[in-house]
């Protein structure tokens, strides 16, 4: 099915743990961007990417990477976890950036870190 | 002053009644956006408005321009509609949506 897939849906990390949350979209969207949202507050942009090889950092970028190597792939790195960052993190992809266009969004990433 | 806002930030209904959410906000847009979010789940986007109305089964979005204002309907409510929904904007200019708060709404049977 045509859409953004996210993994893992789930995952704990200890303080100092790195890992990638995975973000892939078969839509040929140009835009692509990782979201995160906590308790009680609206969603907040960590990094986003207009193209390929083109990425820029959003509201919350610290302690975060990224890349666009393809088109369909947009990674999120975590350097090295602090639970700070435990939180719901979202992705999201629109045919263009300009906004005129509407958003898909993966079904999330739950990160708890300990 | 937030730049987009919602009102109410939460409304507890009985199920069939009539249902409106309202989006204000203060920056030129070319598009705004109207998601809904079950608790625990993901986001979907409903509609994406410039100008006009646009409808989809029970749910009906209003944009008018002039007065920057939005409204998300819903007709004859079911608690299956119990979601948060968040009300977006986003501007040629800058790359990011601007986020309203959301409205937490409950539907009861």
């Amino acid at each position: 099915n045509a859409g953004v897939t996210q993994t893992p849906k789930f995952q704990v990390l200890k303080t100092g743990q790195s890992m990638t949350l995975q973000c892939a979209q078969d839509m040929n969207h140009e835009y692509m961007s990782w979201y995160r949202q906590d308790p009680g507050m609206g969603l907040r942009l960590i990094h986003y990417s207009v193209g390929a090889g083109i990425t820029d950092q959003g509201e919350v970028p610290n302690g975060y990477n990224v890349s666009r190597s393809t088109t369909e792939d947009f990674p999120l790195r975590l350097l090295s976890a602090a639970p700070s960052q435990t939180s719901v993190y979202f992705c999201a992809s629109s045919p263009r950036w300009t906004g005129s266009y509407g958003y898909t969004f993966g079904s999330g990433t739950r990160l708890t870190v300990v | 002053k937030n730049e987009v806002e919602q009102s109410p930030q939460n409304l507890t209904a009985q199920e069939g009644e009539f249902i409106t959410i309202n989006c204000s906000y203060s920056v030129g847009i070319s598009a705004l956006h109207w998601l809904q979010q079950h608790p625990g789940g993901g986001i979907v986007s409903l509609f994406m408005l410039s100008s006009g109305k646009k409808k989809h089964g029970r749910l009906i979005a209003t944009i008018n321009i002039q007065e920057k204002h939005s409204s998300l309907h819903i007709t004859a409510s079911h608690p299956r509609d119990s979601a948060v929904y968040i009300c977006a904007v986003s501007i040629d200019s800058n790359y990011q949506l601007i986020w309203g708060a959301g409205t937490k709404l409950i539907i009861k049977p």
